[in-house]
């Protein structure tokens, strides 16, 4: 298992401002996940980043507006950059300890982003 | 089109009544995983259960069952006994490729479970 925690866990946030969100795991995992929650909806993935490697981005997502790093095998950054309103949402990010099909992905408790 | 479809926005079921929710899902891969998660108010997202494209028998985790029919790509979870803590947000993911990918969600379905 992974435990995972998130900072912020929620913030209020200006419009035109970016905000980085941090994942701490209690172990090292090779694949880190970040989603995205909008107000009432589904999880939507992100990116994969792995350590050593650049962030594999999902259509509709770009680096410049959403730059991951992955210093090592237990952390990851998330920045939200230049958010509008439409940025609101919970951001969560997930690790696969174990790789592979039949491993759960365990998910931290999300970070609440409001922008005005 | 969509990938995983859940076409249950909300369900209200009396306590100790079994629940089925349903998920197909859409895929041309011949090796993936489904998956079930619960979300409650709280936010956090709960793994209930797993079944994996090769394996043959249904998968069960205590009071959770996942009913899967590969040929009409259905994965339905099964809560039997229900009670007033499995009233939560509900959902059916996928994941597909070599493994290596992140899941792909339902829209969800809320459950209420009702005294």
């Amino acid at each position: 298992s992974a435990v995972i925690s998130q900072k912020p866990s929620r913030d209020i946030c200006q419009r035109g401002t970016s905000l980085t969100i941090q994942c701490q795991v209690d172990s090292q995992v090779t694949m880190m996940f970040w989603y995205r929650q909008q107000p009432g909806q589904s999880l939507t993935l992100i990116a994969t980043a792995n350590q050593g490697s650049e962030a594999t981005y999902e259509s509709g997502f770009v680096i410049d507006k959403f730059p991951i790093s992955r210093p090592n095998l237990t952390f990851s950054t998330l920045t939200v950059s230049n958010m509008s309103p439409e940025d609101s949402s919970i951001y969560l990010c997930s690790v696969d300890p174990g790789g592979g099909w039949g491993n759960e992905q365990f998910f931290g408790p999300g970070t609440r982003l409001t922008v005005l | 089109a969509q990938k995983i479809t859940q076409t249950q926005p909300g369900m209200f079921v009396q306590e100790k009544e079994a629940v089925t929710l349903d998920c197909t899902y859409d895929t041309s891969d011949q090796s993936y995983g489904l998956f079930w998660y619960k979300q409650p108010s709280s936010g956090e997202m709960i793994f209930l259960i797993y079944q994996g494209s090769y394996d043959e028998q249904n998968a069960t985790e205590g009071r959770y069952s996942l009913n899967f029919q590969k040929a009409r790509k259905s994965a339905n979870l099964v809560i039997s006994a229900s009670q007033l803590g499995d009233s939560a947000m509900y959902f059916c993911a996928m994941r597909e490729g070599r493994g290596a990918d992140g899941l792909t969600f339902g829209k969800g379905t809320h459950l209420i479970i009702q005294p």
